[in-house]
Formats: structure tokens, C-alpha cells, sequence
């Protein structure tokens, strides 16, 4: 199992809105509403910012927002803000044996 | 409150064993899925393997037959015993609690494995 393409790096400045891309397969995120989004932090474990490809946990910014169509999910950062920095990753339930698949990583940075 | 503590890390020599424990509190480790997820050093997010509540396991076809994931619910532990280990499965390892709609709702600190002569 591949790991989810994602871009390896995406900028911002202060206020505008910036979106990261997260493409597989029919296998994985195409054929199921389990995606997820983290965010990390240097040298922090990762925190979880959207799951079911939409859905905000309590706590989470309403900056953050997901979607998805065919293949391809997406996680928008609208306000960007200088504590966005940080690396973000997706994830997805996957059909083949190892069952959840990460994607390959975003570093946002805030300009 | 959830949280989630691991230990166990440490370095070890190639070929050899380690057993890594995670110590849950404020919820049971055996109604929930519980995983395991590495991060090698300056890279990304990798799957290791998750135990459901009926006891299925899953394993990443790179730990597959070297590693065994496992709990305990008399002491509310997960484990991950790892052997034949391999330079590359140098990493910070993750102990997470899983959501039925697969997603990870809550991680521990993580504990770092380094394999090295």
C-alpha cells in the first residue's frame, strides 16, 4: 500500500486561505467517507483536525474545513494564522491489508 | 480525561527485541481500537498495526511477522513486541486510540526506538 500523495509543501500569508491536497485510489479514499486530517507541530505527537472527511472536533478552529471528490480530499485553512505552521497530514481506511493509509505529508508555512 | 503513555524505547542493536507498552487511562483499551504509528526521524506518518475488540489484529506489510500487537485489560495496556529489528524501524512510535469510524481521536507523547550497532 502507497502511501496518499499529498503536495510537500504549501504557503500562505496571514489571512488568506490555502488548500492541501490528499489523492489516492478507489481503494482508499475515493471509496470511503474515513478520511482524516492531523496536524503537527515540531517535535509534538499529532492532533487531530477533521475526521470523516467534514466533520470538526470540538475545540478545532471553524478555519479548518474538509471535502473530498472522487479520489482526491482536500483540507482548506481559511484565515491563515501563524500557529497554523506545521506539518499536515491525511489519513484514510484502505481496503488492502494494512488498513489505514497516511499520506505523504504537508509542511504549511505561514509567509 | 483520555491519555495515553508509552515507554519501552530505547536503542537496541540490529536483530534484536523490544517490547514497547502504552499505559491508557480514562477510558478501556479493549472496547476501543487501539494502534500503533511510527514516525521515522525527519519523515512522515507511517501505520504499524491496530488491534480491534474482538482481538483482530492488523500489521504494514514492513512489520508484517516481526512485530506482535497486544493487550493487557488487567492493567489497561497496549503493547507492540518488535523483533528482528531492522535499522529502518528507527522511529518515534506512537501508542493511539483508534474511533470506530477509523480515526485517531487521541495520541500519546510517543517513545523513540533507535536501532543502531
Amino acid at each position: 500500500q502507497s502511501a496518499l500523495t499529498q503536495p510537500a509543501s504549501v504557503s500562505g500569508s496571514p489571512g488568506q486561505s490555502i488548500t492541501i491536497s490528499c489523492t489516492g485510489t478507489s481503494s482508499d479514499v475515493g471509496g470511503y467517507n474515513y478520511v482524516s486530517w492531523y496536524q503537527q507541530h515540531p517535535g509534538k505527537a499529532p492532533k487531530l483536525m477533521i475526521y470523516g472527511v467534514n466533520n470538526r472536533p470540538s475545540g478545532v478552529s471553524n478555519r479548518f474545513s474538509g471535502s473530498k471528490s472522487d479520489n482526491t480530499a482536500s483540507l482548506t485553512i481559511s484565515g491563515l494564522q501563524a500557529e497554523d505552521e506545521a506539518d499536515y497530514y491525511c489519513n484514510s481506511y484502505t481496503t488492502s491489508s494494512t488498513l489505514y493509509v497516511f499520506g505523504t505529508g504537508t509542511k504549511v508555512t505561514v509567509l | 480525561e483520555v491519555q495515553l503513555v508509552e515507554t519501552g524505547g530505547g536503542l537496541i542493536q540490529p536483530g534484536g527485541s523490544l517490547r514497547l507498552s502504552c499505559a491508557a487511562s480514562g477510558f478501556s483499551v479493549r472496547s476501543n481500537y487501539m494502534s500503533w504509528v511510527r514516525q521515522a526521524p525527519g519523515r512522515g506518518l507511517e501505520w504499524v498495526s491496530v488491534i480491534y475488540t474482538g482481538g483482530t489484529t492488523y500489521y504494514a506489510d514492513s512489520v508484517k511477522g516481526r512485530f506482535n500487537i497486544s493487550r493487557d485489560n488487567s492493567k489497561n495496556t497496549l503493547h507492540l513486541q518488535m523483533n528482528s529489528l531492522r535499522a529502518d524501524d528507527t522511529a518515534v512510535y506512537y501508542c493511539a486510540r483508534v474511533d470506530y469510524s477509523d480515526y485517531v481521536d487521541s495520541w500519546g507523547q510517543g517513545t523513540l526506538v533507535t536501532v543502531s550497532s
